[in-house]
């Protein structure tokens, strides 16, 4: 079964509005997770990785103060899109580990589509 | 950072013919390397993995090489069908908590 989910599964919204996209880890408390941005036809490129209880820390290019994330709790981080604009529109998917120290797979969840008009 | 890169970006063949990906990556400390599915508008999932003390791995019509010298690794479909048709991504990270690195993809077509 799943064991990420992230709500909601699809959004639009009109440009200059914010958008909150939540990921949940369903089995287990996650320390970490990881953001990613997929465009149409391209492949997913990391925005931030969430650290529970700290900030997050972004990728190159990826304006901190637009894409707020936060990961308050051991099983929920969430990622805000504020001001959006049409060319935020894109799929976002969240991730997290195994719990099993030496297992590398990554989970992931069935991403957000959001969509800025 | 890691840099994956991953040929062909697309990729035809006739049903019951093999496909190969190959992918490169640049960081020797990468010992982890899946390969995902991802049809239209769904999450990627796991179709295989390796870890860097394997030169190779299979399941049924699925293999994956790892030639850590070169640092290589390729994905293998054999007696390929039409619910193979999806984009592949392949990918590589490091030990600890850090996340993947995704290559560009390769859009897969099997034609029946």
């Amino acid at each position: 079964g799943a064991v990420v989910s992230q709500h909601p599964s699809w959004v639009i919204c009109k440009s200059g509005t914010s958008v909150k996209i939540e990921c949940r880890s369903l089995d287990f408390q996650a320390t970490t997770m990881f953001w990613y941005r997929q465009f149409p036809k391209q492949s997913l490129m990391l925005m931030a990785t969430s650290n529970e209880g700290s900030k997050a820390t972004y990728e190159q290019g990826v304006e901190k103060d637009k894409f707020l994330i936060n990961h308050a709790s051991l099983t929920l981080s969430t990622l805000t899109v504020t001001s959006a604009h049409p060319e935020d529109s894109s799929f976002y998917i969240c991730s997290r580990q195994t719990r099993e120290y030496g297992l590398n797979e990554q989970f992931f969840g069935p991403g957000t589509r959001l969509t800025v008009l | 950072g890691e840099n994956v890169e991953q040929h062909p970006s697309t990729l035809s063949v006739q049903e019951g013919d093999s496909a190969v990906i190959k992918c490169t990556y640049s960081d020797s400390a990468s010992n982890y390397f899946p390969w995902y599915k991802q049809e239209l508008g769904k999450r990627p999932q796991l179709i295989i993995d390796i870890r860097s003390n394997v030169g190779e791995k299979k399941d049924q019509r699925i293999a994956v090489t790892l030639n850590k010298t070169a640092k290589h690794f390729s994905l293998h479909i054999t007696e390929t069908q039409p619910e193979d048709s999806a984009v592949y991504f392949c990918a590589a990270r490091g030990s600890g908590n850090t996340p993947l690195v995704f290559g560009k993809g390769t859009r897969l077509s099997v034609i029946a």
